[in-house]
């Protein structure tokens, strides 16, 4: 089967660095996606990791060691509106994803 | 371009009955993916539709079932509910098969009494 780990909740204040991690547990991996769900709302998608390394776009990171199934999303300069929801998620066998429960940020003025 | 769009956005339903639910692709998408979204939870993958067959299936027993539509719309069909299919159900489109990036609907909320 498939598990995944990520932090129910995460504080931190506006205009703070954050990091969320993930590590997981999946054969067939393809690879790591993170996506973003305020309240009431749909997920929106953030960043894809297939290989080892950090993307970067603008105000998000994320960064996947393969060989250690590990993941995580770096979120710099927060806001208010960055509270929500963080999500990863495997892509597995190609075309099965597996989501984790979630992390909620609370941004703090 | 159009987004994802889904159909209705509330519905209420007794246990034993049948439900079909409706999904619109973003233009240029030709694959749909479904998904279970539990209070508080993160969505489960229900199965996914490319070029109008099932692509991949998650952990789901078959009274789950789709279909897609030359237009690469879908529908989501679930037969004999029960009260713990009550849950916002969420379709997401992406381009050919798999899905690096998907877009998601704003969902159905189910409810099962």
């Amino acid at each position: 089967g498939q598990s995944l780990e990520q932090p129910s909740e995460v504080t931190a204040v506006e205009g703070a660095i954050v990091q969320i991690n993930c590590t997981y547990q999946t054969s067939g991996f393809y690879g790591l996606s993170w996506y973003q769900q305020h309240d009431g709302g749909a997920p929106t998608f953030l960043s894809y990791n297939a290989l080892d390394g950090l993307e970067e776009t603008g105000r998000f990171s994320s960064f996947l060691s393969r060989s250690d199934s590990y993941g995580y999303l770096l979120l710099q300069e927060l806001q208010m509106k960055d509270s929500a929801s963080y999500f990863c998620a495997v892509r597995y066998n190609f075309n099965k994803f597996y989501f984790g429960s979630g992390t909620k940020l609370n941004v703090k003025p | 371009e159009t987004g994802v769009t889904q159909s209705p956005t509330h519905l209420i339903k007794t246990r034993g009955q049948q439900v079909t639910l409706r999904c619109s692709s973003q233009s240029g998408h030709n694959t749909v993916s479904w998904y279970q979204q539990a209070l508080g939870q993160g969505p489960q993958f229900i199965f996914q539709y490319y070029r109008e067959e099932e692509n991949g299936r998650g952990n789901f027993p078959p009274r789950f079932s789709g279909l897609q539509f030359p237009n690469y719309s879908s529908e989501l069909n679930v037969n004999a509910l029960e009260l713990d299919d009550s849950a916002l159900y969420l379709c997401a489109s992406s381009l050919d098969g798999g899905g690096n990036e998907q877009f998601f609907g704003p969902g159905t909320r189910l409810t099962v009494l």
